[in-house]
């Protein structure tokens, strides 16, 4: 079974701080990618990475940045963080080539954070 | 760009009943793929069912199973002899089948949340 371990389950963060969300995946998966969730809005890419040292932004990539130094781990950096960004934080892994276009994305269990 | 649109906020059942949740989805691709995602409270998102748009066949899972209608781009799953474990957040989302950079990203709905009574 595919495992997507986020660090944190929830974090409280202060205005202007820099956060760091870690996300490590078990099956050698390609690709990477970093939602936000808030309700009514579903879920919301932030950016994408399809291999190591390769990113793409998403839909909503702004106030955020991302580093994937190595194939396992894909890391979400708020430079500093802001209220309008509390919210749920999901990551997420899936193969690449031929077995992408079908294959699910596994998901980590999310990160709750608030910023005050 | 592909939108979802899951026009139903909140939905209800009532235990051993059927429910649909319904899903329509914007793109001008012929080829892609759809799923529907569960999101229970402890917020792990799970794959209910996956279609691919090139087959006619609907796809089945056990108690769930989608009525996909490719030219209406409707996407609708349905729930059969309601558990309580069903009630989550369930989730449409598409992807297209073209298979380089961020085409390979899902595209989501708002998503469902559906309660399950006794």
């Amino acid at each position: 079974d595919v495992k997507v371990t986020q660090s944190s389950r929830y974090l409280v963060k202060r205005t202007g701080e820099k956060v760091f969300l870690e996300c490590v995946q078990d099956m050698d998966h390609e690709n990477m990618f970093w939602y936000r969730q808030d309700p009514g809005l579903g879920l919301r890419l932030i950016y994408f990475s399809y291999d190591v040292k390769m990113k793409e932004k998403g839909d909503i990539p702004e106030g955020y940045s991302v580093s994937r130094e190595k194939k396992e781990r894909f890391s979400l950096i708020l430079e500093s963080a802001s209220t309008n960004q509390t919210s749920m934080y999901l990551c997420a892994s899936s193969l690449w080539g031929t077995g992408s276009r079908r294959s699910p994305l596994h998901f980590g269990n999310g990160t709750r954070l608030t910023v005050t | 760009a592909q939108t979802v649109t899951q026009s139903q906020p909140e939905m209800s059942v009532q235990e051993a009943e059927t429910v649909t949740l319904s899903c329509t989805y914007d793109t001008s691709e012929s080829d892609y793929y759809l799923f529907w995602y569960k999101q229970p409270p402890s917020r792990q998102m799970i794959l209910v069912i996956r279609q691919e748009a090139y087959k006619q066949q609907n796809a089945t899972e056990n108690r769930f199973s989608v009525n996909f209608q490719k030219a209406a781009k409707s996407f609708s799953l349905k729930i059969s002899d309601s558990q309580l474990g069903d009630a989550a957040m369930y989730f449409c989302a598409y992807r297209s089948a073209t298979n380089t950079g961020t085409a390979s990203k899902l595209t989501f709905g708002t998503g469902t949340r559906l309660q399950v009574t006794l």
